[in-house]
């Protein structure tokens, strides 16, 4: 079965700081994977977007990082803020058809 | 630019009713999914589609069918409604396997069932 983790399912640091959020799956033949944020009762939008032959994408103090053959991928934020605050979620396009989420990080940084 | 679009917002249905949520794309993409998010479970897929006219059954399809009739549009329908459906319904799209293809969400039907 492919499956997404993410742990942990919440994290708290201070304002500032660097910090790494995870993504682990099950089956090594992805297209592509993605993450998303999402504030309290709201939609999804998307951060950065990783190709499977790519090892990572940046966007701003965000950097994302794939390794297929260990099945992982990270979330490096830099200089974190509080409004960086939400949960992360990590998707993954398995068998170019499914794609399939994690349960998401819900980050909270403490000003 | 709408990107995606989901109707209703919010619904609320007395069990046993049966109602149809649409989600509208104006972005030409060819795949389409129904996810719905529980509280500690994530988003789980329910149905998604490959293309204009597919249909395909994802992690938790018992209870919806959906149906792909135009390529813009994809209905999730919900023949006599349960109270294990409260959830929030996602819809999503893409351009599907083509390079640098991201999936585009809309933002959410809240669905109550009493």
């Amino acid at each position: 079965k492919q499956e997404v983790t993410q742990i942990p399912a919440a994290l708290s640091v201070p304002e500032g700081e660097n910090l790494v959020l995870n993504c682990s799956f099950t089956d090594s033949a992805i297209y592509n994977l993605q993450w998303f944020r999402q504030d309290p009762g709201k939609g999804l939008t998307s951060l950065l977007l990783i190709q499977s032959s790519q090892r990572e994408q940046t966007s701003g103090r965000l950097n994302a990082s794939l390794d297929k053959s260990s099945g992982r991928s990270t979330l490096y934020i830099a200089a974190s803020q509080p409004g960086d605050s939400a949960t992360y979620l990590c998707a993954v396009l398995f068998g170019n058809e499914k794609l399939t989420f994690g349960t998401g990080t819900r980050l909270t940084i403490i000003p | 630019n709408a990107g995606v679009t989901q109707t209703p917002k919010f619904r609320v249905l007395k069990t046993g009713q049966s109602m149809t949520l649409l989600c509208a794309q104006d972005m030409n993409h060819e795949y389409m999914y129904w996810y719905r998010q529980d509280p500690g479970m994530g988003l789980r897929l329910i149905h998604y589609s490959v293309g204009e006219g597919t249909t395909a059954k994802g992690e938790v399809p018992d209870g919806y069918n959906v149906s792909r009739l135009k390529k813009q549009n994809f209905l999730l329908g919900l023949e006599s409604a349960a109270p294990s459906q409260t959830s929030v319904y996602f819809c999503a799209s893409s351009r599907g396997t083509e390079v640098h293809t991201e999936a585009f969400f809309g933002q959410g039907t809240r669905l109550t069932v009493v």
